[in-house]
């Protein structure tokens, strides 16, 4: 039982390259989270999915794109990235019952 | 929406009793009321959630009054490894079902000898 997996641990881009951070999770929780935390500061909404085949924007969408791939997949885009979205990533689960959040281990991104 | 406000940090030394007190006054009737704690380079971690009046675990107590506009979560006893960001999180339900569940500022909480 791995809980919330993210992939990569690490990245460096450089600006305008494209990647997709992977998330699954094998909690069969409905709801899944993409959130970012800059150094020293709190956790921010990117996008969420209420459940399997929507997906919503949070506070800080502008610059990213996802997939609800399936119920156990929630995928992170960066089209083209930039300076400003250097951040660590965290993708989380929850079921709607209980609404309590199970964290990935994080992706550490930095944009050159 | 939903909104919590929290102090930004406290200090407090090792054995003594920690209260954070977290502000919610747009919490809707439906919504849990929940604590995490985030240690450096990891991922936030739960560690109560509530309702109403008092829920008591192995690591802490959180207290929610009548009307349900604030909590304050009760670490007993803290040791340096208590030293983390605390984060509440209150539900914003959505219409379709499911939460959008926000984080506010947290509270950074150091413990010394």
């Amino acid at each position: 039982n791995a809980g919330v997996t993210q992939t990569p641990k690490f990245q460096v881009l450089k600006t305008g390259q494209s990647m997709t951070l992977q998330c699954a999770q094998d909690m069969n929780h409905n709801s899944m989270y993409w959130y970012r935390q800059d150094p020293g500061m709190g956790l921010r909404l990117i996008y969420y999915s209420a459940s399997e085949g929507t997906t919503d924007k949070g506070e800080v969408p502008n610059g990213y794109n996802v997939s609800r791939l399936n119920k156990r997949e929630f995928s992170l885009r960066l089209e083209s990235a930039a300076p400003s979205q250097t951040s660590v990533y965290f993708c989380a689960g929850s079921d709607r019952r209980d609404e309590k959040l199970f964290f990935g281990s994080g992706t550490q991104l930095s944009v050159l | 929406l939903a909104k919590t406000t929290q102090p930004i940090s406290m200090d407090s030394y090792e054995g003594q009793e920690v209260n954070i007190t977290c502000s919610h006054n747009n919490i809707a009737t439906n919504d849990y009321i929940t604590w995490y704690q985030q240690f450096p380079s990891q991922g936030p971690r739960f560690i109560i959630q509530g309702y109403k009046t008092k829920v008591t675990n192995e690591v802490a107590s959180l207290f929610i009054p009548a009307d349900r506009k604030s909590s304050t979560l009760s670490l007993p006893r803290v040791s340096l490894s208590d030293t983390a960001v605390y984060y509440c999180l209150v539900g914003d339900q959505l219409t379709g079902g499911g939460n959008k569940l926000t984080f506010g500022t947290g509270t950074q909480l150091k413990v010394e000898l």
